[in-house]
């Protein structure tokens, strides 16, 4: 059984950096073929895709974001670490954690945890 | 970056209807295309990927079709558990989502 769990902070400062991590289980980043997003939602409105780290290693972010984002993973743990820098208030949104299989981000998003919302505000 | 556009933005029907959304993209993306119906509060749930392809477990009631920019999402038989917001996908290049469309009970 395949979940995601997402835990950071609810409420960061503008100009803060961000640090969200993702716990999952019931499959391994290390295996082919195997990816992890970060897909942020803000109140109201659409979804954003933020980056993909896969099972090689390979980092992929969108070229608006990419100065701000930093994806690392640690499979021992079964963890993935999104951060953003210089966070402001159009950054409040719910963050999720998905799972994707497949090269790069050329699939869609089967597993998805259930998201923590993060509130930028001084 | 490609741009999609659902339509409508949201929408009255009732039980045992048919409802088919509709998504554009502002270029060419194959069928490298997905839908995901998402409840108040809860995470997204894949529907459909590569355009027309049923996830296992989604009811048949659901359907996906379409190819290259644009691309629909057909409902039969609306049951009470479908009213719901539905978004589009994009991955034939970095990814994005459509605006959502909102399905609301008549």
């Amino acid at each position: 059984q395949v979940t995601l769990r997402e835990s950071g902070p609810a409420l960061v400062k503008p100009t803060q950096t961000l640090t969200l991590t993702c716990t999952f289980s019931g499959f391994s980043l290390t295996t082919t073929e195997m990816c992890v997003s970060w897909v942020r939602q803000p109140p109201g409105k659409a979804l954003e895709w933020l980056a993909l780290i896969d099972w090689d290693d390979d980092k992929y972010y969108p070229p608006s974001l990419t100065t701000r984002l930093t994806i690392s993973r640690d499979t021992s743990n079964n963890q993935v670490v999104l951060t953003m820098t210089n966070m402001e208030p159009v950054d409040t949104a719910t963050y999720y954690c998905v799972r994707s299989r497949g090269y790069s981000y050329l699939h869609a998003f089967d597993f998805w945890g259930q998201g923590t919302a993060v509130t930028v505000s001084a | 970056a490609v741009q999609l556009t659902q339509s409508p933005s949201s929408l009255s029907a009732s039980v045992g209807d048919r409802v088919t959304i509709t998504c554009r993209a502002s270029q060419d993306i194959a069928r490298a295309l997905a839908w995901y119906q998402q409840k108040p509060g809860k995470p997204p749930k894949l529907l459909i990927y590569d355009a027309s392809s049923l996830e296992s477990g989604v009811p048949s009631r659901f359907s996906g079709s379409g190819s290259v920019t644009f691309f629909t999402l057909t409902i039969n038989n609306l049951q009470p558990d479908d009213f719901a917001t539905y978004s589009c996908h994009q991955y034939n290049t970095f990814p994005s989502f459509g605006g959502g469309t909102k399905v609301e009970i008549k």
